[in-house]
């Protein structure tokens, strides 16, 4: 099974803010990573796929980028709406989710 | 408008069955591959299973395998997922999600469903 690391588990920021989360895979994954955002009581949603790509919809504020094992998901402009926990899921093997990065306004 | 919307979830003792349904509307349905992805209490999540669009391959974690059966009914557009032998630690909200791309398997989750609670406790 592939492992999927995140970094950190939670973080506060102030509005305006850029934010980066971290994700390391335990092997190759090429660019089949991708980014969730999920807010309490809510499904999860597709914020970025293979690495790098907006899903149609969602704010450009949002990126994505690498490839290989180490991956970031940034956020440039924080926003009150954006607090959430987020997930980042291989899909080169059977998925898996990393344990998730819950983000916070300072 | 994609809409799934999950049912069966409730109270089962450990050792019982439960089977979860997912019905699909406003897209392709046999063209794509779904999954079933769960989220226990206080946890993160945790992808479960995955199966083809034509419903010929199905994919499990190790968590599950053995023990829950998903299939598919394309003429329903409608999903299940037989779980047997239940342990408390598959107490969860269980999400269907579909795949982004026609013809993959278990890749990008574009649209998801609002989940069903399964609770599995004496």
């Amino acid at each position: 099974d592939i492992q999927m690391t995140q970094s950190p588990s939670s973080l506060s920021a102030s509005v305006g803010d850029r934010v980066t989360i971290t994700c390391q895979a335990s092997q190759d994954i090429s660019d089949d990573l991708n980014w969730y955002q999920q807010k309490p009581g809510k499904a999860p949603k597709l914020l970025i796929y293979d690495a790098s790509n907006l899903e149609t919809g969602v704010p450009s504020r949002f990126s994505g980028s690498g490839s290989g094992t180490d991956f970031a998901f940034t956020i440039s402009d924080l926003q009150p709406e954006d607090i959430a926990t987020y997930y980042c899921q291989q899909y080169a093997n059977l998925p898996t989710f990393g344990p998730g990065t819950k983000v916070n306004i300072k | 408008e994609v809409q799934l919307l999950e049912s069966g979830g409730g109270l089962v003792q450990p050792g019982g069955s439960l089977r979860l349904s997912c019905a699909a509307s406003g897209f392709d349905f046999s063209s794509y591959a779904m999954n079933w992805v769960r989220e226990a209490p206080g946890k993160g999540l945790e992808w479960v299973s995955a199966i083809s669009a034509s419903g010929g391959s199905a994919y499990y974690a190790d968590s599950v395998k053995g023990r829950f059966t998903f299939s598919r009914d394309n003429s329903k557009n409608t999903l299940y997922l037989q779980m047997n032998s239940l342990r408390a630690e598959d107490t969860a909200v269980y999400y269907c999600a579909k795949d982004r791309f026609r013809g993959s398997y278990a890749g990008p989750h574009d649209h998801w469903g609002q989940g069903t609670l399964v609770t599995v406790s004496s």
